[in-house]
């Protein structure tokens, strides 16, 4: 089966504009993560959606939101760039058995932003 | 709040080599654990997960890792190394309140030559 799709790969944007990157799930899996993997930070927990409803949040500024379709499609919107935003940021998609998580994370490729 | 730990930031090994890269937690409950492995140019994967029973689990590619809840570990080991199993390691964890909730470590690079 197809696996987890992000839009676009590959992005460029100045300081202070906005940006939507969009994530496609695995067909069947309604739970949709963020993360942001940088260098420095490494990967960290910005969101995740199960059932259009945002059940965890990491650390990050209001800045960074999301959002969850009725068909598990999702987007992240991050408003007011700055240059450290610049970073890859991947979508995970996850699945149950019944109502039990199954433990594993799919990851698409990532969409990487760069801020100047 | 959890935290992990990957104390070897870049290993080198020549093919045939074993392998054991260190993984440390901090997190007083309930905990899965998780290995996941970042091929050149390739998606992140799962490698391996334990959430209860034997502490030693086996994975894909001739993996295993185990967990000693004493000393909050989970080392990932493989017994000889192949030159395609060059790759970032990362250790990961999640407590039974936020099971979607990753935190990860910070990586490993492993870099084996032929």
């Amino acid at each position: 089966k197809a696996g987890v799709t992000q839009t676009p790969r590959y992005l460029i944007k100045t300081r202070g504009q906005q940006v939507t990157l969009s994530c496609s799930p695995i067909s069947g899996h309604r739970s949709v993560s963020w993360y942001q993997q940088t260098p420095g930070q490494g990967l960290q927990f910005l969101f995740e959606y199960f059932s259009e409803t945002q059940r965890n949040k990491g650390n990050f500024p209001g800045r960074f939101s999301g959002r969850q379709f009725s068909n598990s499609r999702s987007e992240m919107n991050v408003s007011t760039l700055e240059l450290g935003d610049s970073a890859l940021y991947l979508c995970a998609s996850s699945g149950t058995s019944g109502n039990l998580y199954t433990g594993e994370l799919f990851f698409g490729e990532g969409s990487r932003l760069t801020v100047l | 709040a959890q935290s992990v730990s990957q104390h070897n930031h870049h290993v080198i090994l020549s093919e045939a080599a074993s392998l054991e890269l260190g993984c440390n937690y901090s997190y007083g409950g309930t905990v899965n654990l998780f290995w996941y492995v970042q091929y050149p140019g390739q998606h992140l994967q799962l490698l391996l997960k334990y959430f209860s029973g034997d502490p030693l689990v086996k994975g894909i590619k001739g993996f295993e890792a185990e967990f000693i809840k004493s000393k909050f570990s989970f080392n990932l080991r493989k017994p000889s190394v192949q030159w395609s199993d060059t790759a970032e390691y990362f250790c990961a964890v999640t407590s039974s309140g936020s099971a979607r909730q990753l935190t990860f470590g910070s990586g490993t690079q492993l870099t084996v030559l032929p």
